[in-house]
């Protein structure tokens, strides 16, 4: 079934970079784009930036734009975002999702599962 | 930036009871991109509507959309025990993309 699977937890030091991958199985990869959400402790769902499965387009949310950076590798159909100078408020779960169709703007039918980051000290 | 505001935060319902969640916009949306999603603890969010008004494949019709402008509303006709969950309205016509805070159904 079309699914996507992400990468394990991570737990991270201030100032540090993370990377979480989001591989996609049983469809086009190119044909759809893949957008990333995080939701905090405790917090509502927070979207983050969209990258392109056919071209490498992307759109970064300006909260963290200059810290992220999406890319993919068509090869393997897989989707990564990292995030560099972690801090404690980017303590969260990050969902890779993906769009209904090729369109940045479209909703998200397929979720992965999930990975939690924490940045502590 | 769009604002999305959910309301109410909670709502304490019984099953087979009808359940009506509220989404307000701070500035107009187009109805071709208001979304809503369901989300249990635990697992990833679940696209519900899409296009204001359009049911995601495998959604059973007791889900509803509907709404224009800044009021977009969902609609569950009668609770079943798997909808107790937490509901999230999405705008993705504009970035940045924005969800509502939620609303939590609870089972009363």
């Amino acid at each position: 079934q079309v699914q996507l699977v992400q990468s394990g937890a991570e737990v991270k030091k201030p100032g540090a970079s993370v990377k979480v991958s989001c591989k996609a199985s049983s469809y086009t990869f190119t044909s759809y784009g893949i957008s990333w959400v995080r939701q905090a402790p405790g917090q509502g769902l927070e979207w983050m930036g969209w990258i392109s499965g056919y071209n490498d387009n992307t759109h970064y949310a300006q909260k963290v734009q200059g810290r992220v950076t999406m890319t993919t590798d068509t090869s393997t159909s897989t989707a990564y975002m990292e995030l560099r100078s972690l801090r404690s408020d980017d303590t969260a779960v990050y969902y890779c999702a993906r769009s209904r169709s090729i369109s940045p703007f479209d909703a998200f039918d397929i979720w992965g599962q999930g990975t939690m980051v924490t940045v502590s000290s | 930036e769009f604002v999305l505001t959910q309301s109410p935060g909670t709502l304490s319902l019984s099953p087979g009871e009808r359940a009506t969640l509220s989404c307000r916009a701070s500035q107009s949306v187009s109805s071709s991109y208001l979304a809503w999603y369901q989300h249990k603890p635990g697992q990833a969010p679940r696209l519900l509507i899409y296009g204001t008004s359009s049911r995601a494949t495998g959604i059973p019709d007791r889900f509803s959309g509907s709404g224009s402008g800044t009021d977009f509303t969902l609609t569950i006709s009668r609770l079943e025990p798997e909808d107790f969950a937490v509901y999230y309205c999405h705008q993705y016509g504009s970035s940045p993309r924005t969800f509502g805070q939620g609303t939590k159904v609870e089972i009363k």
